[in-house]
């Protein structure tokens, strides 16, 4: 059974940084679409990052240069690295999985939310 | 930036009334675009992927047509348990753009 666990959220004041985690069973990270996608409070789905294979990761404009996508395919763990963390940061962030090439997020975590504020 | 605009933004509907949801990519997206419903407090489910797809276990009322830049979510005969919020995405190369979203209620 497919399951995806996020870990890692909290509150954090503007600037700082924190690393969120995807604990991931069922299937291997490393063979498919691995993405992070968030919500704000009452607001829409925000596409963030997405992994897959050996080094394509990409971001959305909102936070290249600020986010890191990465995994460790020995845990079978998905991380989102944020640094330099703003208010509008704040959401629910869900981790992600899909089959590479033709599905995009078949499965979804139950979500980690992180709330930047002073 | 690349958008994908939906609409309507909300609507309400009867039971067994049909139910068409629009979406307009900014640039040519081919058929990769999948449709999410989101129930209030709950993680986002996918519903149809390569446009048209439905995924498994997804009730047949609800159907996906469109390629290029227009995109339709059909739902034949709503259902209470219908009832969320209805998000397009397009998945052909990163942005991996979301559309704002549709809400959908009973009347």
């Amino acid at each position: 059974e497919v399951q995806l666990a996020e870990s890692g959220g909290g509150l954090i004041q503007p600037g700082g940084s924190l690393r969120l985690s995807c604990a991931a069973s069922g299937f291997t990270v490393s063979s498919t679409y691995m993405s992070w996608v968030r919500q704000a409070p009452g607001k829409g789905l925000e596409w963030v990052s997405l992994i897959y294979y050996a080094a394509n990761t990409y971001y959305a404009d909102s936070v290249r240069g600020r986010f890191t996508i990465s995994r460790d395919d020995s845990k079978n763990t998905l991380y989102l690295q944020m640094n330099s963390l703003r208010v509008e940061d704040t959401a629910v962030y869900y981790c992600a999985r899909g089959v590479v090439g033709v599905v995009p997020l078949d499965y979804w975590g139950q979500g980690t939310l992180v709330t930047v504020s002073s | 930036d690349i958008q994908m605009t939906q609409s309507p933004s909300s609507l309400s509907a009867s039971v067994g009334d049909r139910v068409t949801i629009t979406c307009r990519a900014s640039q040519d997206t081919s058929i990769y675009v999948a449709w999410y419903q989101q129930k209030p407090g709950k993680v986002p489910k996918l519903l149809i992927y390569t446009a048209s797809t439905l995924q498994s276990g997804v009730p047949s009322r609800f159907s996906g047509t469109g390629s290029g830049t227009d995109f339709t979510l059909t739902i034949s005969s709503l259902q209470p348990e219908d009832v969320a919020t209805y998000y397009c995405q397009r998945y052909i190369r990163a942005p991996w753009t979301f559309g704002q979203g549709t809400k959908v209620e009973i009347k």
